[in-house]
């Protein structure tokens, strides 16, 4: 596609209901990345994939954070028993190669409301 | 540990002035330094990155940054602001020994231009 896409836009949850985010990153690309964002801060990192391989999750706050991506493109970041502290806008990126000097493009993010 | 400070939450100018806002960064061995631009409801687009090379790099809608190693700094400037450029803006940094892991995000700073 022409750009990265994330669905739904808008997620309305009951406490304790499990979501899932879905990412389909640009055509191509090697890495996709999760971030986190809460209101008023700038994106915080919570996984990264080359290909299939998570390679780096140290950012998933909890085990009920659940991250796949298992033929090496679309992701879905699954929550379970949602708390309301994960209330925020969720953030996939993905970039062409594994090198660090690759920028990385958006999407327009998933905003979790949890009520 | 990398870390990125964007230390101005906001920044005010009136449109054709110039414009400067500040990031300073953290990172074991050399930075990749990056900028993006978000707009309300919307993803964050990348505006320009430093890689190596010449200290100032150009990027789009007329911005640039500076690359200061002694200053550990990357602050984006743009010569004359425009109303349009009104956003939220983000400095982000990679190091070098860490090829393929996430970019680390400062806080925002949000940049208003007055007519």
């Amino acid at each position: 596609g022409a750009g990265v896409s994330q669905s739904p836009r808008y997620k309305v949850a009951k406490r304790g209901q499990d979501v899932a985010l879905r990412c389909d990153p640009i055509s191509g690309h090697v890495s996709l990345f999760w971030y986190q964002q809460a209101l008023g801060q700038g994106p915080e990192f919570l996984t990264y994939f080359q290909n299939e391989a998570q390679l780096d999750k140290s950012g998933l706050p909890s085990d009920r954070f659940f991250a796949e991506r298992p033929e090496g493109s679309v992701s879905t970041l699954k929550i379970q028993r949602t708390q309301q502290e994960d209330s925020a806008v969720y953030l996939c990126a993905s970039s062409l190669t594994g090198v660090g000097n690759t920028e990385a493009f958006f999407g327009q993010g998933t905003r979790l409301t949890v009520v | 540990a990398q870390s990125v400070a964007q230390p101005e939450d906001q920044v005010n100018v009136a449109e054709g002035n110039p414009l400067t806002v500040k990031c300073t960064y953290s990172v074991s061995g050399n930075p990749y330094l990056f900028w993006y631009v978000q707009y309300p409801n919307r993803g964050l687009q990348f505006l320009l990155k430093y890689i190596t090379g010449d200290n100032l790099v150009k990027g789009s809608y007329g911005f640039e940054a500076e690359f200061n190693k002694s200053q550990t700094s990357f602050h984006l400037k743009k010569p004359s602001a425009l109303v349009s450029d009104s956003a939220l803006y983000f400095c982000a940094v990679r190091g070098t020994n860490q090829a393929g892991t996430a970019l680390i995000f400062g806080k925002g700073t949000t940049l208003s231009v007055s007519s």
